[in-house]
């Protein structure tokens, strides 16, 4: 298994453009989620599903937006960047039953908004 | 409001010597405490877990300590290692609605752990 995929590794964007965020697992994890990271914040949670066709936002929801078709592929997409998103963006997986327990982290996206 | 307190924000230990990180919380619903350990470039991985009906957990060098009373959870490392030198993050979580669908996974900001040699 390849647990948690996310791509790109690291990504450069000007204010106001657009992107995807792709996040992958091959886990068959129900609950699926995203987080951002900055320094001196811990990790807060941006968005978050629960299964295929559902969603729900989290903490810092705004200027992020996430879909979910599949159970394997949750991308979360920011509409017009803003130099607040400089961050790095980690996808996370759990089976549902676990959700509250055990999350299984993807590698992050490092992302620089100029 | 930050419901997860976490300290230090950086601990440099000496090869063999202890590492203690603290942690408080508020919310008296959390029921479950995780600790997530995060190496450089890499995302965080589930360390160790502790449940508020019991005081210790001990895995291998790891051990949390909890005091339900005081709200503050500890992790200490034991022999401390330079390949422990990470960034640990308490967490503390609770399921947020009756139908269970939405839980909460609050977050510390995290302590960088170096462990020289």
């Amino acid at each position: 298994n390849a647990g948690v995929t996310q791509t790109p590794k690291f990504q450069v964007l000007k204010t106001g453009q657009s992107m995807t965020l792709q996040c992958a697992q091959d886990m068959n994890h129900e609950y699926m989620s995203w987080y951002r990271q900055d320094p001196g914040m811990g990790l807060r949670l941006i968005h978050y599903s629960v299964g295929a066709g559902i969603t729900d936002q989290g903490e810092v929801p705004n200027g992020y937006n996430v879909s979910r078709s599949t159970t394997e592929d949750f991308p979360l997409r920011l509409l017009s960047a803003a130099p607040s998103q400089t961050s790095v963006y980690f996808c996370a997986s759990s089976p549902f039953e676990k959700r509250a327990e055990t999350q299984y982290f993807g590698p992050g996206t490092r992302l620089l908004v100029l | 409001q930050q419901q997860v307190k976490q300290s230090p924000q950086s601990l440099i230990v000496q090869k063999g010597g202890i590492s203690i990180i603290n942690c408080a919380y508020e919310n008296t619903a959390f029921d479950y405490f995780p600790w997530y350990q995060q190496f450089p470039g890499k995302g965080p991985a589930l360390l160790i877990a502790i449940r508020p009906d019991v005081s210790e957990k001990k895995e291998g060098r790891f051990t949390i300590s909890f005091n339900k009373s005081a709200k503050q959870f500890s992790l200490h490392i034991m022999d401390s290692q330079p390949g422990d030198s990470a960034t640990y993050f308490c967490a503390a979580s609770m399921v947020e609605d009756s139908g269970g669908s939405n839980y909460k996974l609050t977050f510390g900001k995290g302590t960088l752990l170096t462990v020289n040699p």
